[in-house]
């Protein structure tokens, strides 16, 4: 089975532009969740949706940071102007009640933002 | 507001020594608990999680974990490390009503020869 499926993997941009990260949740999950990992901060959970609508975006840190849930099979973080404070990993998980109700977690998108 | 602690922050055992990473949590709620394993440029894996009944719970890998209510606490252990163990390992809580994980903030694992 395919798991939670992200792109880019890696991706290195210049400060001030646009960068889009994509997030392919697993067949069937209704919940999808966006997480940063920085060294600093470790794990935080940016943004939530449920049945594509958003749960809970406390954590996303500020306008610059948006997402979105167009179906139940695509998920976009967008980072509108980039600035290298961004640079991280960014990983999307999802989790449904057909697998328990487990998180799984995509490989991530580690950005670099120079 | 929940809260994961992961008192260690680094922990280096011998080869074939036994494991014990620790992880305590707050909130007055039952919690689901899980842990997860990061290996350098990877993802995160789930090694076990507990929901409700048995509090000792068998993961993958040869690892199981002890749900302790009394000492909020849900630390992870393994008889024998062997050297691929060596990672980065997280505790995670989720509550009822609230399904996003939140981490505490690690243990690296060191598996010396």
């Amino acid at each position: 089975d395919a798991g939670v499926i992200q792109s880019p993997r890696h991706e290195v941009t210049e400060m001030g532009q646009e960068v889009t990260l994509r997030c392919k949740p697993i067949s069937g999950h209704d919940y999808l969740f966006w997480y940063r990992q920085t060294m600093m901060r470790g794990l935080e959970l940016l943004i939530y949706f449920n049945n594509n609508v958003p749960i809970d975006d406390s954590g996303m840190p500020e306008d610059r940071f948006s997402a979105k849930m167009p179906n139940a099979s695509f998920s976009t973080l967008k980072i509108q102007p980039s600035e290298p404070r961004d640079s991280a990993v960014y990983f999307c998980a999802s989790s449904g009640t057909i697998s328990g109700n487990t998180i799984y977690f995509g490989e991530g998108s580690w950005l670099t933002v120079v | 507001a929940q809260s994961v602690t992961q008192p260690d922050i680094h922990i280096t055992v011998s080869e074939g020594a036994s494991l014990e990473l620790r992880c305590n949590y707050s909130y007055g709620a039952t919690p689901y608990l899980f842990w997860y394993v990061q290996s350098p440029g990877q993802g995160l894996q789930l090694l076990l999680k507990y929901f409700s009944g048995d509090t000792l719970v068998q993961g993958i890998k040869g690892f199981e974990a002890e749900f302790k209510r009394s000492q909020s606490s849900f630390n992870l252990r393994k008889p024998s490390v062997h050297w691929s163990d060596a990672a980065e390992y997280y505790c995670a809580v989720a509550y009822m009503g609230r399904r996003a994980l939140t981490f505490g903030s690690g243990t690296r694992l060191q598996v010396q020869p």
